[in-house]
């Protein structure tokens, strides 16, 4: 049974350009979430996409922005990007209030470094 | 506001015991515990719901205190593998899906 997957696994991109990060969720889930993890931080959660629609979102700018796509995957974008766009990028996977104690599984991570 | 996590850091020599505390400003609904290694994805360890509810891994036990809104993570006769940095995440609702809020962590170090 797969877990998370994301790619690519490392990413290094110049101020200004815009980035496409990918995540396929665990079998069986259809509930995919990202989150932000500065250097020495706990995750930060951007938003979440459930049936192809956000569904909540965190206090990041309108230059992140998503999609997922009818096989539960999903991608982050992120456009202009600043220095301190830098961070460890988080995908995790869930099933939709299906039981109270579902939890979220976490990817490995896409590791953006922007110069 | 993210949970506050105490203490920051501890070193602990193997089969020692390890409690890890998560304070939150809000009321608690349900509290995540996830294990993140370096460079690696955080590993989901226990999830703890208002009303009592839990999931988790064997050896691994902790507590919810809703009056408190504290949850605390019980670590006993520690391994080598414990060490890491040890995450807890406050969720809205009695859901586990849902966006959770996670405190700055706390670093585990085991020593043989």
């Amino acid at each position: 049974d797969a877990g998370v997957t994301q790619s690519p696994t490392h990413l290094i991109k110049t101020r200004g350009q815009q980035v496409t990060l990918r995540c396929s969720p665990k079998s069986g889930h259809d509930t995919v979430s990202w989150y932000q993890q500065a250097l020495g931080q706990g995750p930060q959660f951007i938003f979440q996409y459930y049936e192809e629609e956000e569904r909540q979102r965190g206090n990041f700018p309108d230059r992140f922005s998503g999609h997922q796509f009818p096989n539960y995957s999903s991608e982050l974008n992120v456009n202009a990007l600043l220095l301190g766009d830098s961070a460890l990028y988080l995908c995790a996977s869930s099933r939709d209030r299906d039981i109270p104690t579902d939890t979220q599984y976490f990817g490995p991570g896409t590791r953006l470094t922007v110069l | 506001q993210q949970p506050v996590q105490s203490p920051q850091a501890v070193i602990l020599r193997e089969g020692e015991d390890a409690v890890i505390n998560c304070s939150s400003s809000k009321a608690l609904y349900s509290v995540h515990w996830y294990r993140q290694k370096h460079g690696e994805a955080p590993v989901f360890l226990m999830i703890l719901l208002k009303g009592g509810e839990q999931k988790g891994h064997e050896k691994i036990s902790a507590s919810f205190n809703e009056k408190k809104q504290q949850s605390s993570l019980y670590l006993t006769a520690s391994q080598l593998s414990y060490s890491g940095t040890y995450f807890c995440g406050t969720g809205p609702s009695n859901f586990g899906n849902e966006k959770l809020t996670f405190g700055t962590g706390t670093r585990l170090t085991i020593i043989p």
